[in-house]
């Protein structure tokens, strides 16, 4: 199993619906990260968490909840979700490594708001 | 001006070459990091770096902070290297905000 799942890989909705993206990580890290990603821009941050109780806003979270479950799990909300929403969605996870803390990033998620 | 800017945008090249990728940022920072992402999308981490040089297998990372420049060089180019290759900052203000690149896609021909 790969140490940052994301499910579904694959997701077309329709405008207005509510959908919730969801990541697991067997890391044992306490950070974990929602970034989207879209085509010419570079991966931009939607809402991090440092740990279960802990939740901030990136710079692009309008529109966007999440709800941090578990050390393990972290999953990103869309309550109503628009077409320009479309884009691929990274799950990452961090931690210490001794000189700074080091990324492991899901395989992503491809949304489709139609 | 973007924060963190790639060059060259794209690259193509013959199996065997040698493939250098530039990025470049204006900010102070306190690590930067090379990542691949696969034509099925996912990303993987290659490098963190805050000073010097690293290596693993074929692929080399530098850095020289006072330029603020890094290049990251494969040798012996492979189609498997064939990808998308992203460069990201850590700013040293203590935020968590990592700073994308758009990124570099290199293509491997046999």
């Amino acid at each position: 199993d790969a140490d940052v799942t994301q499910t579904p890989r694959n997701r077309i909705t329709k405008t207005g619906k509510r959908i919730m993206l969801e990541c697991s990580q067997t890391k044992g890290h306490d950070r974990m990260y929602w970034y989207r990603q879209d085509p010419g821009l570079g991966l931009r941050l939607i809402y991090y968490s440092f740990d279960v109780k802990d939740i901030n806003k990136g710079e692009i979270s309008d529109g966007y909840s999440v709800s941090r479950q578990a050390q393990a799990k972290f999953s990103l909300s869309l309550e109503s979700a628009i077409p320009n929403q479309t884009a691929l969605y990274f799950c990452a996870t961090s931690d210490w490594t001794g000189e700074g803390y080091g990324y492991t990033f899901g395989s992503g998620t491809r949304l489709t708001v139609v | 001006k973007n924060e963190v800017e790639q060059s060259p945008q794209n690259l193509t090249a013959q199996e065997g070459e040698f493939i250098t990728i530039n990025c470049s940022y204006s900010v102070g920072i306190s690590a930067l990091h090379w990542l691949q992402q696969h034509p099925g999308g996912g990303i993987v981490s290659l490098f963190m770096l805050s000073s010097g040089k690293k290596k693993h297998g074929r692929l080399i990372a530098t850095i020289n902070i006072q330029e603020k420049h890094s290049s990251l060089h494969i040798t012996a180019s492979h189609p498997r290297d064939s990808a998308v290759y992203i460069c990201a900052v850590r700013s040293n203000f203590g935020n968590e905000k990592l700073t994308f690149g758009t990124g570099t896609r290199l293509t491997i021909i046999p």
